[in-house]
């Protein structure tokens, strides 16, 4: 079974303007972390969120977490063309310490 | 800010031959991944090392991968006999600890099996 699924799948929209992306989880967690990759390069991290968190900040990106849902949300607000990426959620794994990454949004800031 | 390099970034080989690649971790980090994309698809685990060991890996991690840290600073991944369905990007990554820690990875290489 899959651990971290975002949602949308893609998403494009005008520079300015806020981006939301959804993740859903399988298991119980400890933490969730989103990442974010331009093309053809690493991923990187921008914010981990701990399972007694319900909301964090870091800049332009808010992070909320519902550990009753399964569900985290990645909002990017004032988005830039700069931020054109896919982003990713991911997920420790209950026992071990590997994360599961997501699909993965692909988004598109049009300027 | 020290960042995990990885050489190189673009290997063509030919099926059956043994790849190796390369991976210079943060240095004082203390857990070291490989994980891998194919093109357009999800990014997926392949091993975890610890204290000299492997700690975890996944299905994909089968007798043909093996990894190594051959001395302090370097992390290898070798792949014995390559096949064309092993093509894809490969990413290294490092974190200092096991919980809570973000993992920081490389540029990747792309292994190109033809």
């Amino acid at each position: 079974s899959q651990q971290g699924e975002e949602d949308p799948q893609a998403l494009s929209i005008q520079e300015g303007e806020n981006a939301t992306m959804n993740c859903s989880y399988k298991t119980s967690i400890n933490n969730l972390q989103w990442y974010r990759q331009n093309s053809g390069r690493g991923l990187v991290h921008l914010i981990l969120i701990r399972s007694n968190e319900r909301e964090k900040h870091s800049g332009r990106l808010r992070v909320t977490l519902d550990t009753s849902k399964k569900s985290s949300s990645l909002l990017i607000t004032a988005s830039r063309a700069a931020d054109t990426a896919s982003y990713f959620c991911a997920t420790p794994m209950e026992y071990g310490n590997k994360l599961v990454f997501g699909a993965g949004t692909i988004l598109r800031v049009k300027s | 800010e020290p960042e995990v390099t990885q050489t190189p970034s673009h290997q063509v080989t030919q099926m059956g031959q043994e790849v190796i690649l390369r991976c210079v971790p943060i240095s004082n980090h203390l857990y070291f991944y490989w994980y891998r994309q194919i093109l357009g698809q999800k990014v997926e685990f392949l091993v975890s090392f610890y204290n000299n060991e492997i700690s975890e890996k996944s299905e994909i991690f089968d007798d043909q991968f093996s990894v190594e840290r051959p001395d302090g600073s370097n992390f290898t991944l070798k792949i014995r006999s390559t096949k064309l369905e092993d093509s894809a990007m490969y990413f290294c990554a490092s974190s200092k600890d096991r919980e809570s820690s973000p993992l920081h990875f490389g540029n990747g290489t792309r292994l190109t099996v033809t």
